[in-house]
């Protein structure tokens, strides 16, 4: 995982709260991603980033908004948690449609 | 995380003996191809690609093997080791945003 930072790495939160999951690359990256990986289903694409203040939605965006300020930091915000939310986020960074790379994860758990 | 290899197919192999974990991917217009490994706790770790100009490639001790007729993919891992316990899936790339993750074999190594 060199070069890519998520963090918290792991976190409980109760139902209807807001939380700020956060990943940072030191690569330079143009390409950034959130995913979720659930029991059952391939990693499924939250949102992506393609620059500095340019995103757009995956296959499951909803409940999920991204902010990208700088180009080393990706935010994956949930406005306000539910269950069906819990899981495990992975960032994943690239310069291109190949050779993704991930970070090890976040596990959040909404109560 | 171990929450993701529950429910996966689980290939059990004896130490040394060689290892094939295969996939099967859908779409037509991808011409790209990754293998992952996920060890328990960690993110994805890239294991070796291949184009779809390419029926095979080798790396180090792995190797892959592509069949567009069938839409088949197959992961080789010789002399397996118990380091090589983990879950493996198969990625397929159209684009930077069209990404389809597989959703896994777990491999188990018997010492």
């Amino acid at each position: 995982d060199a070069g890519i930072t998520q963090s918290p790495r792991h976190k409980v939160t109760e139902t209807g709260t807001p939380v700020t999951l956060r990943c940072h690359q030191t690569e330079n990256h143009r390409y950034m991603y959130w995913y979720r990986q659930d029991p059952g289903h391939g990693l499924r694409l939250i949102h992506y980033s393609y620059g500095v203040k340019d995103t757009d939605k995956g296959e499951v965006s909803d409940g999920y908004s991204v902010s990208r300020s700088k180009t080393e930091d990706f935010l994956l915000t949930l406005e306000s948690a539910t269950s069906s939310q819990t899981s495990v986020y992975f960032c994943a960074i690239s310069d291109g449609p190949y050779g993704y790379t991930f970070g090890s994860g976040t596990r959040l758990t909404v109560v | 995380g171990e929450s993701v290899g529950l429910h996966l197919p689980t290939l059990s192999v004896q130490e040394g003996d060689n290892s094939i974990i295969n996939c099967a991917y859908s779409n037509s217009a991808s011409d790209y191809f990754i293998w992952y490994k996920q060890e328990s706790g960690k993110g994805p770790q890239f294991i070796i690609d291949i184009r779809s100009n390419m029926d095979k490639r080798q790396g180090q001790r792995v190797t892959v093997l592509l069949n567009k007729t069938v839409k088949h993919l197959s992961l080789q891992i010789a002399a397996t080791q118990p380091g090589d316990s983990a879950v493996y899936f198969c990625a397929e790339v159209e684009s930077y945003q069209k990404v389809t993750f597989g959703t896994g074999t777990k491999l188990q190594v018997i010492p």
